[in-house]
């Protein structure tokens, strides 16, 4: 049972648009929530995080929000730009565990 | 400080055949853990380990076996090869959440491996 979704397999933003990646979890025993981007022959690099007890964190272009009740979590980037195609992991663990339980990634594309 | 390293990049087997995949961090990092990537599947944890001489299993551990003898690797070991172990394997390692949840983990380069 995946316990963390990302149910759009890709995404197509037009460069300096805001792209918008969604992520559900089902285990509400989650408190830590990960963004990861990966290139294409690379491993996954982090990006941003957020804790539970937060439901905003912004770090330059990237914010990522989190909805408790809802399940759900959010990375907005904003300009998108086309370095930004990349594939987009969400990851969750659990209180004081390293274990990270990842969704199955989207593909953003960002065009001119 | 060449962060978390990854041999070989690539890999083709028959099955049955056994290898080993290595890591390697010089981070001094106490958490590491093994990935596999699949289509459609995200990141599959297979093994992870909190500190030398600990190790313990993720959420798909069957078919490998792992050791951490020293801080630095943790090697992953396929004894008998499958294809459905057609997989590219990431390695992780992190100073552990448990150090005020402010580290996240680094991935290696990757290794990519084919079972025929």
């Amino acid at each position: 049972d995946q316990q963390v979704k990302q149910n759009s397999p890709s995404l197509r933003v037009q460069e300096g648009r805001i792209s918008i990646l969604n992520c559900d979890y089902t285990n509400s025993m989650f408190d830590y929530f990960l963004w990861y981007k990966k290139y294409p022959a690379e491993g996954p690099t982090f990006l941003i995080s957020i804790s539970s007890i937060k439901d905003k964190n912004e770090d330059g272009r990237f914010t990522v929000f989190l909805n408790k009740s809802a399940k759900h979590l959010s990375l907005h980037i904003v300009p998108s730009q086309p370095g930004d195609s990349a594939v987009y992991f969400c990851a969750a663990s659990l209180w004081n565990t390293d274990k990270l339980i990842f969704g199955t990634g989207t593909r953003l594309q960002v065009f001119p | 400080n060449a962060g978390v390293t990854q041999t070989p990049k690539f890999q083709v087997l028959k099955t049955g055949q056994s290898m080993t995949l290595q890591c390697a961090q010089d981070m001094n990092h106490e958490y590491m853990s093994w990935y596999r990537q699949d289509p459609g599947m995200g990141l599959r944890l297979i093994h992870y380990s909190v500190g030398a001489g600990i190790t313990d299993q993720g959420e798909v551990p069957n078919g490998y076996n792992v050791s951490r003898s020293t801080t630095e690797d943790f090697p992953l070991r396929l004894l008998s090869a499958a294809p459905s172990q057609t997989s590219v394997y990431f390695c992780a390692s992190s100073g552990g959440f448990g150090s005020g949840r402010t580290d996240t983990q680094y991935f290696g380069p990757g290794t990519r491996l084919t079972v025929l």
